[in-house]
């Protein structure tokens, strides 16, 4: 069946660092992507979208590029703050969501 | 401008019982999403209405799974009765419509099935 995966369970960064998030898809049909953040005991949240006509997409802090040719999709965060440990998700437009990646910042 | 609200936060039951969950969804929101979202594991759609409509319910177990939107606004998740797989969070999601419109998700019901 269709699927949405990410690389890493778990991502470890020093603060100020950059940190990239993987995700591979294997619906080449899929037209839409989202990354959401998720904190404990709270819902996901959307950080960025991008559709499959474009290669990159930006927005504060946060950098999303996208790999038609190998379905793949990265979620790069720059100068990671402490306020950014959480577990990431990408999704798709049939909302089908990878397992999630736990990003951790240390100081 | 208020989030989407979700009762309880927390609910146990025993297996075999049958549990219900409200969602109440940003004002204006036409499209509303249940989503199953298991300990460490992505959230699965369960049921996507269209103001009081059904538009997905593919992945929704109907044999003990149920929901309702019936004025277009609130919506209930029931499941009766309930196992112990179904122990999860339940997320509740509503958007201006349809993908790829941003959707914006509640705070869940942790439901623990003993």
């Amino acid at each position: 069946g269709e699927s949405v995966g990410l690389h890493l369970p778990t991502l470890s960064v020093q603060e100020g660092d950059n940190s990239i998030i993987n995700c591979a898809y294997s619906n080449s049909a899929s037209d839409y992507f989202i990354w959401y953040k998720q904190e404990s005991g709270k819902g996901p949240q959307f950080i960025i979208d991008i559709r499959s006509n474009m290669d990159k997409r930006q927005g504060q802090r946060v950098t999303v590029l996208l790999n038609k040719t190998v379905k793949h999709l990265s979620l790069q965060i720059a100068a990671t703050q402490p306020g950014d440990s959480a577990v990431y998700f990408c999704a798709d437009d049939k909302l089908i969501f990878g397992t999630g990646t736990r990003l951790q910042v240390f100081p | 401008e208020a989030g989407v609200a979700q009762s309880p936060r927390y609910k146990i039951i025993e297996k075999r019982q049958s549990v219900a969950f409200w969602c109440n969804p940003i004002s204006g929101h036409a499209t509303l999403y249940w989503y199953q979202q298991i300990l460490g594991q992505g959230p699965k759609l369960l049921i996507q209405f269209q103001n009081n409509g059904v538009v997905d319910d593919s992945q929704l177990p109907k044999d003990r799974f149920s929901a309702e939107r019936l004025k277009g606004v609130d919506s209930t998740l029931k499941i009766q009765p309930a196992k112990l797989e179904d122990s999860a969070v339940y997320l509740c999601a509503s958007s201006l419509g349809p993908s790829p419109y941003e959707q914006y998700f509640g705070p869940g019901t942790r439901l623990t099935v003993t």
